[in-house]
C-alpha cells in the first residue's frame, strides 16, 4: 500500500544512454513533482505536473523528459544522460490545498558511469 | 532557486535533549514545512505552519514562524536515536504559485544513544 512508489530503486549506466524512472502514486493527489538531490543533498525542483499538464519546468535541460499519461503517474525520461545527471531523483505529489504538504517517494539514485 | 537556510548545518545530541533546528528564508509565504530525511530514504512531512500562524506543536515537535525576521525553528523535545536524521525546512511562496516547494540546505541531527 505505498503512497509513492517509485521505479527503479537504484540505476547504474553508461554516459550517453537513454534511461526512464517511473512514478506512481495512489493517493489520488492531483499534483506530482520531480525533485532532484545532489550530493550535498540540496533538494531543487524539476517538474511539477497538475491533472496530467506540465506547471513548473525549472529550466532543466531538454535531454529530461517528464510525461503524465494520467494523474496518478509522472515518469522521467533522461536522453543521452551525462556525469552530471548522477543524484538521487524523488517523486512526490500533493493535493490542493496541500494543507498536509508533499508525500514523497523513496527515491532514485542515478550513477552515471 | 534556493530558499530556506538552516542553522546549524549539523546539530550532535545526547539523547533525551532538546534540540533546536533553524530556518531563515527570502521571500514572502503561503506557508513554511518541516521535513524529515532519514538516510538513503525518501523524505517525510512533519509539520506544516501557515503564515498567519506562529507556533504549531504535534508531539514533540514545536514549529515557531517569524515572518517579520523571515525565519522558523524547529525544536525536538526528548530526542531519540530514531530522531537521527537530516531534517529541511521549505517554502511555499506566492511567488512560485503553490504548485512547489523550494528546500534549504538541511541540518543533520545526530542523536547518540
Amino acid at each position: 500500500d505505498t503512497a509513492v512508489s517509485q521505479t527503479p530503486k537504484y540505476l547504474v549506466t553508461q554516459m550517453g544512454n537513454d534511461k526512464s524512472i517511473k512514478c506512481e502514486q495512489n493517493l489520488g493527489h492531483d499534483t506530482m513533482y520531480w525533485y532532484k538531490q545532489d550530493s550535498k543533498k540540496f533538494l531543487k525542483i524539476m517538474f511539477s505536473y497538475n491533472n496530467k499538464e506540465l506547471i513548473i519546468n525549472e529550466t532543466v535541460p531538454n535531454r529530461f523528459s517528464p510525461k503524465s499519461p494520467d494523474k496518478a503517474h509522472l515518469n522521467l525520461h533522461i536522453n543521452s544522460l551525462e556525469l552530471g545527471d548522477s543524484a538521487v531523483y524523488f517523486c512526490a505529489s500533493s493535493q490542493s490545498p496541500r494543507s498536509r504538504g508533499y508525500t514523497f517517494g523513496s527515491g532514485t539514485r542515478l550513477t552515471v558511469v | 532557486s534556493q530558499q530556506g537556510e538552516e542553522d546549524p548545518q549539523a546539530l550532535s545530541i545526547q539523547e533525551g535533549e532538546n534540540a533546536t533546528m533553524n530556518c531563515s528564508y527570502k521571500t514572502s509565504i503561503n506557508n513554511l514545512q518541516w521535513y524529515r530525511q532519514n538516510s538513503g530514504r525518501g523524505l517525510v512531512h512533519l509539520i506544516l505552519i501557515r503564515s498567519n500562524e506562529r507556533e504549531k506543536h504535534s508531539g514533540r515537535l514545536r514549529v515557531t514562524l517569524d515572518t517579520s525576521k523571515k525565519s522558523s525553528s524547529l525544536l525536538i523535545t526528548a530526542s531519540r536515536a530514531a530522531d537521527t536524521a537530516s531534517y529541511f525546512c521549505a517554502t511555499d511562496s506566492p511567488e512560485g504559485g503553490s504548485e512547489k516547494l523550494v528546500f534549504g540546505k538541511g541540518t543533520k541531527l545526530t542523536v547518540n544513544p
